[in-house]
């Protein structure tokens, strides 16, 4: 079954210092998000991506986050100067219309 | 703002009871409504899922939930559970049609099953 791949499983990361999380959507997904998960809260959603551009983004989603699709395949998410409030499990997804909204493993960001 | 809502923060039953967990959102317009299984340390996996049609869904491993549109709800159920079945449930709608667009997720559940 296609699956959506993040790199790193667990990141650490000092405060102020830049981080880029990775994914790999699966391949004939149109749609790419980035959701995030701090301890014991609930799932929420940061950006969704669209055709190369932003298509939606939360208030969490502030100058210091950014997205990218550098190449064919690649989903980014980039935090410009991490905080200690930054620290929590992000994860990546994919969906095409029609097609199941498939998670990745998630990315454990800690920011000390 | 739309949001959803899971009333039951921690659950705990014992292996073979039956498992009704609730799912109450707030939108009067079309949606499409899923429940995602996290087990420990690991991502978050599709139970089911509502987008159109008949309103009992059947997922995976034996779970079940009715979209009962006039209650705004979409509960989970299982007749039996097992141990292997604790872990965090969450209900996310998507607002309008379609598989596309941001997921709104409830707060979750955590399920524990005692052996």
């Amino acid at each position: 079954e296609p699956e959506v791949t993040q790199t790193p499983s667990h990141q650490v990361t000092q405060m102020g210092q830049e981080v880029i999380l990775r994914c790999v959507p699966i391949s004939n997904h149109l749609y790419f998000y980035w959701y995030r998960q701090i301890l014991g809260q609930k799932v929420e959603f940061l950006v969704s991506f669209y055709n190369n551009e932003i298509s939606e983004k939360s208030e969490i989603f502030d100058d210091q986050f950014s997205v990218e699709r550098p190449d064919g395949s690649n989903f980014t998410l980039k935090i410009r100067s991490t905080k200690l409030e930054d620290s929590a499990m992000y994860f990546c997804a994919s969906s095409d219309p029609g097609v199941s909204y498939t998670f990745g493993s998630g990315t454990r960001l800690t920011v000390v | 703002a739309q949001s959803v809502s899971q009333h039951n923060h921690h659950v705990i039953l014992s292996e073979a009871a039956s498992l009704e967990l609730g799912c109450n959102y707030s939108y009067g317009g079309t949606v499409n409504l899923f429940w995602y299984v996290q087990y420990p340390g690991q991502h978050l996996q599709l139970l089911l899922k509502y987008f159109s049609g008949d309103p009992l869904v059947k997922g995976i491993k034996g779970f079940e939930a009715e979209f009962i549109k006039s209650k705004f709800s979409f509960n989970l159920r299982k007749p039996s559970v097992q141990w292997s079945d604790t872990a965090e449930y969450f209900c996310a709608v998507i607002i309008g049609s379609g598989n596309t667009g941001k997921l709104i997720f409830g707060q979750g559940t955590t399920l524990q099953v005692k052996p």
